[in-house]
């Protein structure tokens, strides 16, 4: 069991929102827990989406957005695009003895 | 522009031996740690190893310490990952990617498009 939780799945219709949940269950990654956020088109590199909890890098909408409570962060993508379905992972520094650690992934479907 | 182009995947027996590259360019290569990301049929991703900017510190993941090593070139702009006794478990698409850090934490920011290995008999 990945120290980072997800959902399975989400899924949402065209121009809708949709948050993906991401679970700290291990204290050594929730006192660092400054989160990353990942999409993954299969067959293509993964993409940068939401670092340091909440920021954007340069050319990634503003449809996507980070927050974080407590040891649960989230990445919300609102007005949903076909182009959205891909697979979501967080990601979290867990320390010097695991470093880096994702969470188990999350299929989004845009219905 | 900033690139990742890994190499050296294919077919391996169980118990045999491969390295991978990773050729980096558009960006002073020796400034940045690197890692391997791994991503088995059907799996989520699974963090492999880093290493920082000038190849003093190294991690590996669990799963793979003693059997993986990760280095680096920084003359060549290339990231290795030598890996031994290799199991069918580590069949997977491995990325490489960059590192970024800011004053207050460092992620990863570029990835390659990946290389496949298949370990089996």
């Amino acid at each position: 069991q990945s120290a980072l939780t997800q959902p399975a799945s989400v899924s949402g219709s065209p121009g809708q929102s949709v948050t993906i949940s991401c679970t700290a269950i291990s204290s050594d990654v929730g006192s660092y827990f400054l989160v990353s956020w990942y999409q993954h088109h299969p067959g293509k590199a993964p993409k940068l989406m939401i670092y340091e909890v909440t920021k954007r890098p340069s050319g990634v909408s503003t449809r996507f957005s980070g927050s974080k409570s407590g040891n649960t962060a989230s990445l919300t993508i609102s007005g949903l695009q076909a182009e959205d379905e891909a697979d979501y992972y967080c990601c979290s520094y867990a320390g010097v003895g695991t470093y880096v650690v994702f969470g188990g992934g999350t299929k989004l479907t845009v219905l | 522009q900033v690139q990742l182009v890994e190499s050296g995947g294919g077919v391996v027996q169980p118990g045999r031996s491969l390295r991978l590259s990773c050729a980096a360019s558009g960006f002073p290569f020796s400034r940045y740690g690197m890692h391997w990301v791994r991503q088995a049929p059907g799996k989520g991703l699974e963090w492999v190893a880093v290493i920082w900017y000038d190849g003093n510190k190294k991690y590996h993941a669990e799963s793979v310490k003693g059997r993986f090593t990760i280095s680096r070139d920084n003359s060549k702009n290339t990231l290795y990952l030598q890996m031994d006794s290799l199991r069918a478990e580590d069949t997977a698409m491995y990325y490489c990617a960059r590192e970024y850090c800011t004053s207050l934490s460092c992620y990863v920011d570029i990835w390659g498009q990946g290389t496949l290995l298949t370990v089996s008999s």
